[in-house]
């Protein structure tokens, strides 16, 4: 299998553009999960779904994020317009169930650098 | 609210030292503890996973334990090398659909 794919795997662009993230999750896997890591806030969750359902999205800092899973291959976060602020990796896992208990695996992540 | 704290947050050790790395988290009523390593630029690889029901894992040089009464895991590395060099993290498991809480890291180098 070949694990998480997430692309790009570098995104530079300037403020007030529109940046869009990309995921494929393992084949199989129902549930997906957003994370974003800063040097100063560490690893948070952001949002996850499962079964292409959104669970939860409380941890999404603004308006200005928004996320969708479409089918059980993909999903998109998105931030219109980014600021500076949120320049930094974003990581998406997956698991077979979302049940309480599953094992996650991480994609490479996105290093994202807002100007 | 769940809370994970990780300490030290670095650790720097010669080669061949075994060597444990702390994790605490402040509400014992987790599903499952997942430990994780992180090497620089790069993303996270899972390590071990320990169910709630169970005292520790085991794989290969790493042995990692739980401890829900005392709200304390622990992940014991063997015979250090320097390829084990990297950041560990860990992260408890609610019963809020898998959803991972994160502590902030040890960051371990293992010195030649």
């Amino acid at each position: 299998d070949a694990g998480v794919i997430q692309s790009p795997r570098h995104e530079v662009t300037e403020m007030g553009q529109e940046v869009t993230l990309r995921c494929k999750p393992i084949s199989g896997h129902n549930s997906l999960f957003w994370y974003r890591q800063t040097m100063m806030r560490g690893l948070e969750l952001l949002i996850y779904f499962n079964n292409n359902v959104p669970i939860d999205d409380s941890g999404m800092p603004e308006d200005r994020f928004s996320a969708k899973m479409p089918n059980a291959s993909f999903s998109t976060l998105k931030i219109q317009p980014s600021e500076p602020r949120d320049s930094a990796v974003y990581f998406c896992a997956t698991s077979t169930s979302g049940r309480a208990g599953d094992e996650q695996f991480f994609g490479p992540g996105t290093r994202l650098t807002v100007l | 609210k769940q809370e994970v704290t990780q300490i030290p947050a670095a650790l720097s050790v010669p080669e061949g030292e075994n060597l444990v790395l702390n994790c605490s988290f402040t509400d014992s009523a987790i599903y499952n503890l997942q430990w994780f390593r992180q090497d620089p630029g790069k993303g996270l690889t899972s390590l071990l996973l320990i169910q709630s029901s169970q005292r520790e894992q085991t794989s290969g040089r790493l042995n990692a334990s739980l401890d829900k009464s005392s709200g304390r895991s622990t992940l014991y590395i063997a015979a250090s090398q320097p390829g084990d060099s990297a950041t560990y993290l860990c992260a408890a498991g609610g019963n809020q659909g898998g959803k991972l809480i994160f502590g902030q890291g040890t960051e371990l180098s293992v010195k030649p």
